[in-house]
């Protein structure tokens, strides 16, 4: 079945730039998400992107989508101490219901 | 902003007791899922809706059942609880076309 690839920890300073990848395997995926989960909480959804994209900006955040190795990417710039949570990726085909989630990276950020 | 809205956040239950978990969302979205979240597990799927009175079973329906009786809500029902049953549980909605979740708010269940 499909599978979705996170690293499980990111350590970063605060004000550097941070990178969660994250692999599939589905090569029917249409759209990929990422998600934040803050402790306690439930997820929120930062951003998503269809497969005919190669990258979405919103702000501090850049989604990377590298089509051919089945990779994406979200990039936090300028790191703050607020953005430590754990980020999920997901990926859906078209016509289906359900998205296949990775386990989440958990992003910690000090000073 | 779709709003999803979990009935509880947190709650301690027996083992034995029923119990009924409840999501509403107010942006009249077609299907609704419930998860349940375990640390090193991520999320797994215990059952989804795409209608009223209409549900599917996910990847771990076993001691679970859910009810959809309005397009706005969505129950599951913890016939009789375990204490393997001790999670975080998230619902969420979505709707046609992106299908993109929207997550409510989660609620920690504890079965002593």
């Amino acid at each position: 079945g499909e599978d979705v690839e996170q690293s499980l920890f990111l350590s970063v300073r605060e004000g550097d730039s941070s990178v969660i990848n994250c692999t599939y395997t589905d090569s029917s995926s249409t759209y990929l998400y990422w998600y934040k989960q803050e402790p306690g909480a439930g997820l929120q959804l930062l951003t998503y992107i269809f497969s005919n994209m190669d990258m979405k900006q919103d702000q501090r955040l850049t989604v990377l989508l590298n089509k051919k190795d089945k990779h994406l990417s979200l990039r936090i710039a300028d790191t703050q101490t607020g953005d430590s949570a754990i980020y999920f990726c997901a990926e859906k085909e078209g016509g289906s219901y359900i998205p296949t989630f990775g386990r989440g990276t958990s992003l910690i950020v000090h000073p | 902003d779709v709003k999803v809205t979990q009935s509880s956040r947190y709650l301690v239950k027996r083992t034995g007791e029923k119990v009924f978990l409840e999501c509403v969302q107010d942006m009249d979205h077609e299907n609704m899922f419930w998860y349940r979240q375990d640390p090193g597990l991520g999320l797994r799927l215990i059952y989804f809706s795409y209608d009223v009175k209409m549900k599917e079973k996910g990847d771990i329906p076993e001691g679970y059942s859910v009810s959809r009786e309005k397009k706005e809500r969505f129950s599951l029902i913890l016939e009789s609880a375990s204490t393997n049953q001790t999670s975080m549980y998230l619902c969420a909605s979505s709707s046609p076309p992106q299908e993109t979740q929207y997550f409510g708010p989660g609620t920690r269940l504890l079965v002593l």
